[in-house]
């Protein structure tokens, strides 16, 4: 029963530095997200697919890129890391409902 | 500018009182709304939703309550137990139109439950 799997769970990069957070579900879901979290900000959406091969900007996709070449992985890319980029990054799958199944986080670090 | 707010960063409940969280919205084309419940460490899990068509959801100890014409909702935990201490978010859509799932969520409130 892996539901959403976040890989990896932490990293440190330096400024400037690029990497690619992978998201994996196996429950089939059309919908997925990538959310970032930062304290007093709450979850604000950077970017979404709606199925394979579809990607869609959210509120805050500035320095992030995504592809969705299969259904069931959803990449989130950094080019070149910026400290304001520091955050815990979600992603989230669903299928046609509001009830998101979460993966357990990428803890980065930008320094 | 944000659509959802929780104004309330943290709450503090004795076992076996009320825990209520509460949240506001000023986007009035949001229709359907959810809390969220994260522990550290883990990824939020869906606890409670409500559609605007509604005033009320319970599920267990958890009851949701949406007044529309404040643009209000409040979760309501009764009676609170210690494995209820978590971080608790509320998020909102537009379940009408073309949301594609998309959430927003509040910046969330710290509930500890005191033993």
């Amino acid at each position: 029963n892996a539901g959403v799997t976040q890989t990896p769970k932490f990293r440190v990069l330096k400024t400037g530095q690029s990497m690619t957070l992978l998201c994996a579900q196996d429950m089939n879901h059309e919908y997925m997200y990538w959310y970032r979290q930062d304290p007093g900000m709450g979850l604000r959406l950077i970017h979404y697919s709606v199925g394979e091969g579809t990607t869609a900007k959210g509120e805050v996709p500035d320095g992030y890129n995504v592809s969705r070449l299969k259904k069931q992985n959803f990449l989130l890319g950094l080019e070149s890391a910026a400290p304001s980029q520091t955050s815990v990054y979600f992603c989230a799958s669903t299928g046609r409902d509001y009830g998101y199944t979460f993966g357990s986080g990428t803890r980065l670090t930008v320094v | 500018d944000q659509q959802v707010k929780q104004n309330s960063p943290s709450l503090s409940v004795q076992e076996g009182r009320i825990s209520i969280l509460n949240c506001d919205y000023t986007n009035s084309m949001f229709d359907y709304f959810l809390w969220y419940k994260k522990y550290p460490a883990e990824g939020p899990t869906f606890l409670i939703s409500i559609s605007s068509i509604k005033d009320k959801n319970e599920d267990g100890r958890f009851t949701v309550f949406l007044n529309k014409s404040a643009k209000h909702l409040s979760l309501h935990i009764v009676p609170s137990q210690p494995g209820d201490s978590a971080v608790y978010f509320c998020a909102a859509a537009n379940a009408g139109g073309t949301s594609y799932g998309k959430l927003t969520f509040g910046q969330g409130t710290i509930l500890t439950v005191h033993p």
